[in-house]
């Protein structure tokens, strides 16, 4: 049972135009929601989060929204730049620290 | 990912054989974890540790164990390896229990190949 899923396995956008990466729960127990990047060979690493009492989080050219009503959260990139190229992944805090991941979103930024 | 190392990076394995992942932070970190990551599949997590000597399963334990006798280093072995167990692998560290999600840091990876 995928408990966080993103259903678009990639994404193509032009340099300097938005990205919206998606991303759809169905636990409505999770309390708090991330978003990692990881590049070819590297760890994910820690992009954005927003706790499940917001309903936007804005960090640079990032920005998060949650619609807990949808049970959907949402990644904006804008400008996308070509180093944003990379695999997005969406996740959830469930309890003791135990993130669920999503299957990831491979973003592409076309110059 | 400065912090958290796995080794070794990469290993090929004939199916039946056994092996150990370790996975050593520097952070003083409490929980420890092993993920694996297999296409379309995003990250699963295998077992947790919340503290030194304590371990849980994740959602996909079978087929692996895991020791956490020391703080720092966190160990997941495979028994008798399977072609399905060819993935890879990421071990990460957090501090605390509800940090918020961007204190925990992942290794650069383990790639595992069955055979």
């Amino acid at each position: 049972d995928q408990q966080v899923k993103q259903n678009s396995p990639s994404l193509s956008v032009q340099e300097g135009r938005i990205s919206i990466l998606n991303c759809d729960y169905t636990n409505s127990m999770f309390d708090y929601f991330l978003w990692y990047k990881k590049y070819p060979a590297e760890g994910p690493t820690f992009l954005i989060s927003i706790s499940s009492i917001k309903d936007k989080n804005e960090d640079g050219r990032f920005t998060v929204f949650l619609n807990k009503s949808a049970k959907h959260l949402s990644l904006h990139i804008v400008p996308s730049q070509p180093g944003d190229s990379a695999v997005y992944f969406c996740a959830a805090i469930q309890g003791a620290q135990k993130l669920v991941f999503g299957q990831g979103t491979r973003l592409t930024i076309n110059p | 990912n400065a912090g958290v190392t796995q080794t070794p990076k990469f290993r090929v394995l004939k199916t039946g054989q056994s092996m150990t992942l370790l996975c050593a932070q520097d952070m003083n970190h409490e929980y420890m974890y092993w993920y694996r990551q297999d296409p379309g599949m995003g990250l699963r997590l295998i077992h947790y540790s919340v503290g030194e000597g304590t371990t849980a399963k994740g959602e996909v334990p079978d087929g692996y164990n895991v020791s956490r006798l020391k703080k720092q280093n966190f160990l997941l072995g495979l028994e008798s390896a399977a072609p399905s167990q060819t993935s890879v692998y990421f071990c990460a560290s957090s501090l605390d229990r509800r940090s918020s999600g961007n204190t925990i840091y992942f290794g650069e990876g383990s790639w595992l190949t069955v055979v």
